[in-house]
């Protein structure tokens, strides 16, 4: 089946660093990609929509300029948490969709901590 | 009110049972999906449905447009079914972008 390959699974970081997660598509191509971040023992929530070629559309309440997402190509999309904040720290998670209507395949998720 | 609901939030199962996890929403939807997040976080899409009734294996998803209400059934539960099961709506006007429930923790003992 279809698989979506995000990393780092797990990172931990600097107050006032930035960090970059990386989801791929590795056998299809994604036209849209989604970031989502769940907090423990909430819901996810989506962050953003990015569609490969143009810029991404933000969530209310996401910082884009805090959250920023790159879909240069239809099989990768990043997501660079710039700056990064204690309050930052939380399980990140990719999906994408295919062509196919209605496949949404899910990364495996990044855990960040910022210490 | 969260647009979609989830029951029960956590449920213990002995292996072998039958399992049901609900879901309702308030909004209008082109689809649901049901997902399984395991506990290292990944998740697996397991249904969509805009209609009817879906069957995989021992899973069993249904949907009532009306009621505004799915139902995630589980035949013959195993340990190996353990995980959080989330509901989640796909908005009316075909974005793909979904809502999701709290989530389900299922436990299935041995």
């Amino acid at each position: 089946g279809a698989v979506v390959s995000q990393h780092p699974s797990w990172v931990i970081c600097k107050s006032g660093t930035s960090v970059k997660i990386e989801c791929r598509s590795l056998d299809f191509q994604a036209t849209t990609m989604f970031w989502y971040r769940q907090f423990p023992k909430q819901s996810l929530m989506l962050m953003a929509t990015s569609n490969e070629g143009s810029k991404a559309t933000y969530e209310q309440g996401v910082e884009k300029d805090k959250f920023l997402i790159n879909h240069a190509s239809l099989t990768l999309s990043t997501l660079t948490v710039t700056s990064a904040h204690p309050e930052d720290s939380s399980f990140y998670i990719c999906s994408a969709a295919g062509f196919t209507r209605g496949k949404l395949f899910f990364g495996s998720g990044t855990q960040l901590s910022v210490l | 009110k969260n647009e979609v609901e989830q029951s029960p939030q956590n449920l213990t199962a002995q292996e072998g049972e039958f399992i049901t996890i609900n879901c309702s929403y308030s909004v209008g939807i082109s689809a649901l999906h049901w997902l399984q997040q395991h506990p290292g976080g990944g998740i697996v899409s397991l249904f969509m449905l805009s209609s009817g009734k879906k069957k995989h294996g021992r899973l069993i998803a249904t949907i009532n447009i009306q009621e505004k209400h799915s139902s995630l059934h589980i035949t013959a539960s195993h340990p190996r079914d353990s995980a959080v099961y989330i509901c989640a709506v796909e908005l009316q006007g075909g974005s793909e972008k979904l809502v999701f429930g709290k989530g389900t923790k299922l436990t299935v003992n041995p």
